[in-house]
C-alpha cells in the first residue's frame, strides 16, 4: 500500500482558513486520495476524496497537485468543532478497497 | 439514515476472559470492516467483509480473534482469550460497495484489559 506523510500537528485560529498537507510521492495511477477525521470520542467521518482535479464540497476543498505527489485539504473558515485528528489516506480505485490509516494530524483550533 | 450501530460502548474485562463486539451497518450496504483503534495511533484494519464472505482478514490475530456476519447483515468480533494489549478500541464500519465508495464508521466499542 502506497505511504502518506503529514505532520504530527497543526494549529489554527477559529474562523481562519486552514491548510493540512499530506505527501504521496509513491501513489500510483489509480489511487485515489482520500480524507477522514476523527473527532473526540467518534470514528472517523468521511471529509473528501479526489484522484486528479481539486474538489470541493460543503465541509472543505481538496487541492491535488499536477504530478500527484501531494495534497492539501483546505478547511475555508476553522471552527472548533473542526479540531480532529485529519487522515490522508490512498486507497486503490479496483477490486476490494480498504483504508489503511496512518497516524494523520491532530489540528487544533484557537478561539 | 440510521448510521453504524455499535454495542457495547464500554467493556472492561480481566486478562484471559472472552469478550464480544457487535456491529449493525447502514442498511443495504453490502461491505463491513473491522478495525482496531490502540490510544494514540490511527485505526488497523482487522477484517473486511463483502456479504457474508471475508475479503481480507490478513491483520487479525487468528490464534485470538475471531468475526462472523450473518446473513451478510449484522456482525460480531470476539476475543478469546484476551490479553492486556487488546485494550483498544474496536471500530465497525460499512460502505455500499467495496469498490472506492466512502466509509461510515461507528462510534466504537472501547475495550479495557485489566
Amino acid at each position: 500500500d502506497a505511504k502518506t506523510t503529514q505532520p504530527n500537528s497543526m494549529e489554527s485560529n477559529e474562523e481562519e482558513p486552514v491548510h493540512l498537507p499530506c505527501n504521496h510521492s509513491t501513489i500510483s495511477g489509480t489511487d485515489y486520495i482520500h480524507w477522514y477525521r476523527q473527532l473526540p470520542s467518534q470514528g472517523p467521518e468521511y471529509v473528501i476524496h479526489g484522484l486528479t482535479s481539486n474538489v470541493n464540497n460543503r465541509m472543505a476543498s481538496l487541492a491535488i497537485a499536477e504530478d500527484r505527489k501531494s495534497s492539501t485539504l483546505i478547511l475555508h473558515r476553522a471552527t472548533l468543532r473542526d479540531a480532529a485528528v485529519y487522515y490522508c489516506i490512498l486507497m486503490f480505485s479496483g477490486g476490494y478497497n480498504k483504508l489503511i490509516f496512518g497516524a494523520g494530524t491532530r489540528l487544533a483550533v484557537h478561539p | 439514515e440510521a448510521g453504524v450501530a455499535q454495542s457495547p460502548r464500554y467493556k472492561i474485562i480481566e486478562k484471559r476472559q472472552s469478550v464480544a463486539f457487535w456491529c449493525n451497518p447502514i442498511s443495504g450496504h453490502a461491505t463491513l470492516y473491522w478495525y482496531q483503534q490502540i490510544l494514540g495511533q490511527g485505526p488497523k484494519l482487522l477484517i473486511q467483509f463483502q456479504n457474508n464472505g471475508v475479503v481480507d482478514d490478513s491483520q487479525l490475530p487468528k490464534d485470538r480473534f475471531s468475526a462472523e456476519r450473518l446473513k451478510g447483515v449484522d456482525s460480531t468480533l470476539k476475543i478469546q482469550p484476551a490479553k492486556l494489549e487488546d485494550s483498544a478500541v474496536y471500530l465497525c464500519a460499512s460502505s455500499l460497495y467495496a469498490n472506492n465508495e466512502k466509509l461510515f464508521f461507528g462510534s466504537g466499542t472501547q475495550l479495557s484489559v485489566l
